[in-house]
């Protein structure tokens, strides 16, 4: 029962465009989302969230949506570069009252060509 | 200020051997968690612990695996007797507060059972 879902497990763009990663969950009571990126033998690192009173949260070149009635949320990443390319997990916390763990998807391998 | 840090990065066991998987915290950070990481899959959750308390262990298998995270010292995470479905990479990730939202993850145990 997998309740974040990342359907693409790669994608591949050009430097320079954007990049869209998607995501979406099955359980409502999910109340704050993150995005990680991770490199081969490495921890994944934090990159931006999204908390569910808000619709959009912008860092620098990235920017991630939710839409709640869809339960779908989106990354993105604008311009691409080289060193995007790493694998982006979604996550999302919050179900059942006080509960910490993250609930992660299986990911999406992002290459952004040169 | 270190990160998170563990260890061993990787470790080979026999099968029916013990592994024991350390953990320190970032500096200041009293939370900690553990997930684990098959090939091709995301991150799950296994066990959430405060100092020398355990807090949600709901991801852990109910037979062989063990975590503590004592007043003194890192935080363990213990299989005994080692089958090859362990094999995985074990993340661990430290927070100051409650919430997996500051949570800043280890590079990783790879724990290969031969």
């Amino acid at each position: 029962d997998q309740q974040v879902k990342q359907n693409s497990p790669s994608l591949s763009v050009q430097e320079g465009r954007i990049s869209i990663l998607n995501c979406d969950y099955t359980n409502s009571m999910f109340d704050y989302f993150l995005w990680y990126k991770k490199y081969p033998a490495e921890g994944p690192t934090f990159l931006i969230s999204i908390s569910s009173i808000k619709d959009k949260n912008e860092d620098g070149r990235f920017t991630v949506f939710l839409n709640k009635s869809a339960k779908h949320l989106s990354l993105h990443i604008v311009p691409s570069q080289p060193g995007d390319s790493a694998v982006y997990f979604c996550a999302a916390s919050g179900v059942g009252g006080g509960s910490e763990k993250l609930v992660f998807g299986k990911g999406t391998k992002l290459t952004v060509n040169p | 200020n270190a990160g998170v840090m563990q260890n061993p990065r990787h470790l080979v066991r026999r099968r029916g051997q013990e592994a024991r998987l350390r953990c320190s915290p970032m500096k200041g950070h009293s939370h900690v968690y553990w997930y684990r990481q098959l090939p091709e899959e995301g991150l799950k959750f296994m066990v959430y612990l405060q100092k020398e308390n355990i807090i949600d262990e709901s991801g852990m298998p109910k037979e062989r695996f063990s975590a503590e995270f004592p007043k003194e010292g890192p935080s363990i995470l213990r299989i005994q007797q080692v089958v090859r479905g362990d094999s995985a990479a074990y993340f661990c990730a430290s927070s100051p507060l409650t919430g997996g939202t500051e949570a800043f993850f280890g590079q990783g145990t790879r724990l290969t059972v031969v």
